[in-house]
């Protein structure tokens, strides 16, 4: 069974450009979370999709958006980015409340 | 709001040697609590988990047991190898309002040989 895939791994944005992550879940999986995580303030959870609907929201300002298709796959997107959005965001994904997350790899995302 | 406290590191030890990682958490429900594994450049990985009081997760010699009345998760190894060097991360999940995982800070760990 192939794991949680997010791409791009590696991305270099510009100040005040936007940019849209992809993540393609487990199959079977209906529920994706993403996370944030950086040196300073660790890992912060930004969002989850289950079935296509946004249940659960962390305390990020609304730049950052995301949604879930029917297949599952998620994308997150964060408009007007800041040098401080500089970041390894990771997508997890799971098939049913309470258990395990199973983590991608990540996207490292650089803003310049 | 729930949240999960662990030790600060970085701790170094040197192989062999005892490891405990402390974690202890604050939630309004019955979470199910988690240990999980950051090599470099990686994602993160489940090491353990457990989802009731007194139970004992447990993988790779690492061991865990979820403590109700002390609130804890802290995290065992009877004897650290150089390959266990990486970050660690407590967690617990909640099942109020949809599936949301809370995270410790991470305590990174250097094992020396």
């Amino acid at each position: 069974k192939a794991g949680v895939t997010q791409t791009p791994r590696y991305l270099i944005k510009t100040r005040g450009q936007q940019v849209t992550l992809s993540c393609s879940p487990i199959s079977g999986h209906r529920s994706v979370s993403w996370y944030q995580q950086t040196p300073g303030q660790g890992l912060q959870f930004l969002f989850e999709y289950f079935s296509e609907t946004q249940r659960n929201k962390g305390n990020f300002p609304g730049r950052f958006s995301g949604r879930q298709f029917s297949n599952s796959r998620s994308e997150m997107n964060v408009s007007t980015l800041e040098l401080g959005d500089s970041a390894l965001y990771l997508c997890a994904s799971s098939d049913r409340q309470n258990t395990e997350a199973f983590f991608g790899q990540g996207t490292r995302l650089t803003v310049v | 709001g729930d949240s999960v406290t662990q030790m600060e590191g970085p701790v170094t030890l040197s192989e062999e040697a005892f490891l405990t990682i402390n974690c202890t958490y604050t939630a309004t429900g019955y979470p199910s609590l988690f240990w999980y594994v950051q090599y470099p450049g990686e994602g993160l990985q489940l090491l353990l988990k457990a989802t009731k009081a007194d139970d004992k997760g447990s993988n790779k010699g690492f061991e865990a047991t979820y403590r109700k009345e002390t609130t804890s998760f802290h995290l065992e190894k009877g004897s650290v190898q150089v390959s266990d060097s990486a970050v660690y991360f407590c967690a617990l999940s909640d099942r109020t309002g949809g599936f949301k995982t809370i995270f410790g800070a991470g305590t990174r760990l250097f094992v020396k040989a």
